[in-house]
This record gives C-alpha cells, sequence and structure tokens, in this order.
C-alpha cells in the first residue's frame, strides 16, 4: 500500500530563516508526487508535481525536490505569509487517486 | 491553475436531516473528482473517486448509502450526506482531476457541523 511520511510535524521559523521540509514515500511505481499548501479552513492549493528522480521546480521560495525516497521542500528566506500547512501526496501506476500525507505545519514568525 | 468551486461554504444542520455539498470545475472539465474528509488538524482522508456518468469507487469503511454521490456532468459532481449525525461532522472537500496532467484541483471545502 502507498505510504507517505512527512517530518517535521510542526516548524516554526524566524523571518528569513531557510529550511527544509521532508517527504519520504513508498509506492508501486510513482506517477507523480505533489505538494500542496493548505491554510486554515480551506482546500489544498496546487505547488508542485515531480514524477522522476532528479526533478526539480522553483516557485518564488520555495523549490522542490525528489530522490527515489523522498521528496524535499525547500524555503529559502521565508516570510509570514508562508505559515500554512503543507501536504504531500503520491499517485501510484495503479491508482488513480493520491495518498496525502499529515502534512507539516509551518509557522514563519516576523 | 485550474478553479474548483465548492459550495456551501459551512453548514449547520439538525440531526437526521440531509445535507448535499456541490462542487464544480469552472474553467475545465473534470472526468474524474474526488470526495476528501479532514479532521482537524490530520490530513485528507480520500472517502470517494467519481467517474461522470458512472457509480462513484468508496474506499473501504466508507458507507456509499450515507455519503451519496452523483457526478451528471463533466463539471458538476454532489455528495449528499444523508441523515446527518454529530459523529458526520467534519471538513468535506472536493477535488477534480484536470484531464491528462493527473493534478487535482480542490475547493475551498465545506465546514459540516450536525447539532
Amino acid at each position: 500500500e502507498d505510504q507517505v511520511t512527512q517530518s517535521p510535524e510542526a516548524l516554526r521559523l524566524q523571518e528569513g530563516e531557510s529550511s527544509s521540509l521532508n517527504c519520504s514515500y513508498t509506492v508501486s511505481g510513482l506517477r507523480g508526487l505533489f505538494w500542496y499548501r493548505q491554510d486554515p479552513g480551506k482546500g489544498p492549493e496546487f505547488l508542485f508535481t515531480l514524477y522522476s528522480a532528479g526533478e526539480e521546480k522553483e516557485k518564488e521560495r520555495l523549490k522542490a525536490t525528489l530522490t527515489k525516497k523522498e521528496s524535499f521542500l525547500h524555503i529559502t528566506a521565508p516570510k509570514p505569509e508562508d505559515s500554512a500547512t503543507y501536504l504531500c501526496a503520491v499517485q501510484g501506476r495503479n491508482n488513480n487517486d493520491m495518498r496525502f500525507g499529515a502534512g507539516t505545519r509551518l509557522t514563519v514568525k516576523p | 491553475g485550474a478553479v474548483v468551486s465548492q459550495h456551501p461554504s459551512r453548514v449547520i444542520c439538525k440531526s437526521g436531516t440531509s445535507v448535499k455539498i456541490e462542487c464544480r470545475s469552472l474553467d475545465f472539465q473534470a472526468t474524474t473528482m474526488f470526495w476528501y474528509r479532514q479532521f482537524p488538524k490530520q490530513s485528507l482522508m480520500l472517502m470517494a473517486t467519481s467517474n461522470e456518468g458512472s457509480k462513484a469507487t468508496y474506499e473501504q469503511g466508507v458507507e456509499k448509502d450515507k455519503f451519496l454521490i452523483n457526478h451528471a456532468s463533466l463539471t458538476l459532481s454532489t455528495l449528499t450526506v444523508t441523515s446527518a449525525h454529530p459523529e458526520d461532522s467534519s471538513f468535506y472537500i472536493c477535488s477534480g482531476e484536470a484531464g491528462g496532467l493527473n493534478i487535482q484541483y480542490f475547493g475551498a471545502g465545506t465546514r459540516l457541523s450536525v447539532l
């Protein structure tokens, strides 16, 4: 069964303090690994899709990387508006659906 | 990105009543739509997958007679919580898959409170 584990569960940073979020996964044939941002009381907002090991994608202060076992979401010089829960999900070759991790709650203090 | 509209955003109902939640893809056709449930500080749990014009596929442990899903068109799916009870109180989120990309775009969610 596909599994996704995210760490840490919660992360508190000072504004400008760069860090990384981890997403470890096991899946029977990866079709895609997805990163979403979710604000309280809202639906997830799509950030990135990664399809193969070695792939990287960037968007503003965020950069996602992928290996055969895990993905990292790097946050460079974060701002308070980056505070949110970041969700990782995987889609295997045998499924049309996604399996989500529990998320990392990021708080960036000014 | 693609836009998914979910309505209502919040509903409060009495125990025993039924509640319908609508999910619309506004600028794309969603052959497949998904319904999730999320408890506080927990991740999304898939309830069911619906394909336009066919019966929904429910995850293990989800009662299909309690959570009725209709996907009558490529832009609209509905979830009806029948005879709601307080334990059904939760945050329900839908998503539509933009064809060919395997990316799911999510609605804003519906907060259901059953008294």
